[in-house]
């Protein structure tokens, strides 16, 4: 069981720039989440979906995408890059939104120029 | 508005030296307090969940526990592997789904 995995680990964009973090996970889990980690600040929550084919957003939607086409994926887009989208990017996946814990990836960090 | 705050930010410990971590919270309806911990460069990993006040949960050297404006996580003689952040999260139920309230994590490090 590899758990969640994320791609790619590290990346330098410049501003404007697109690109797309996939998070993947084998555990037949149906919600995931996509969070940002900024230093001095806990973990906020991009998007999220609580299946296949389902996308909402959450605290800090704003300039990001995501699509949820596989269950077992979860993808997170970045259209036009800006600076303040430098961050640590996780994803993480859990069996319900109610009970149970939920399962993170290790993480992309991003940086953007 | 949903507040969850951990203190200190930062704790050094010498080995075996016990000590209290702090998360308080403000939320509209508890739905469950989790604990994680964090080692540098990895994701968080889920240590506890805590539903009710006057509720205990304990793994290893490590115990949480929950009232109803805080929790603590309560370290035993701690050893240098225990040094990592340690995260508070607060579930609360918010624009229409169940959403994580995280705080800023409290940074341990252990010294042999």
């Amino acid at each position: 069981n590899a758990g969640v995995t994320q791609t790619p680990k590290f990346r330098v964009l410049k501003t404007g720039q697109s690109m797309t973090l996939l998070c993947a996970q084998d555990m037949n889990h149906e919600y995931m989440y996509w969070y940002r980690q900024d230093p001095g600040m806990g973990l906020r929550l991009i998007h999220y979906s609580v299946g296949e084919g389902t996308t909402a957003k959450g605290e800090v939607p704003d300039g990001y995408n995501v699509s949820r086409l596989k269950k077992q994926n979860f993808l997170l887009g970045l259209e036009s890059a800006a600076p303040s989208q430098t961050s640590v990017y996780f994803c993480a996946s859990s069996s319900d939104d109610w009970l149970n814990e939920q399962f993170f990836g290790p993480g992309t960090r991003l940086t953007v120029l | 508005e949903d507040q969850v705050t951990q203190s200190p930010e930062a704790l050094r410990l010498q080995e075996g030296e016990s000590s209290s971590l702090n998360c308080s919270y403000t939320v509209s309806g508890l739905r469950g307090l989790f604990w994680y911990r964090q080692d540098p460069g990895k994701g968080p990993e889920f240590l506890f969940t805590l539903y009710s006040a006057g509720e205990e949960k304990e793994k290893e050297r490590l115990k949480a526990t929950l009232t109803k404006k805080e929790s603590f996580l309560h370290i035993t003689a701690p050893k240098p592997e225990d040094s990592a952040t340690y995260l508070c999260a607060v579930r609360t139920f918010s624009g229409g789904y169940n959403k994580l309230i995280f705080g800023a994590g409290t940074r341990l490090a252990v010294h042999p």
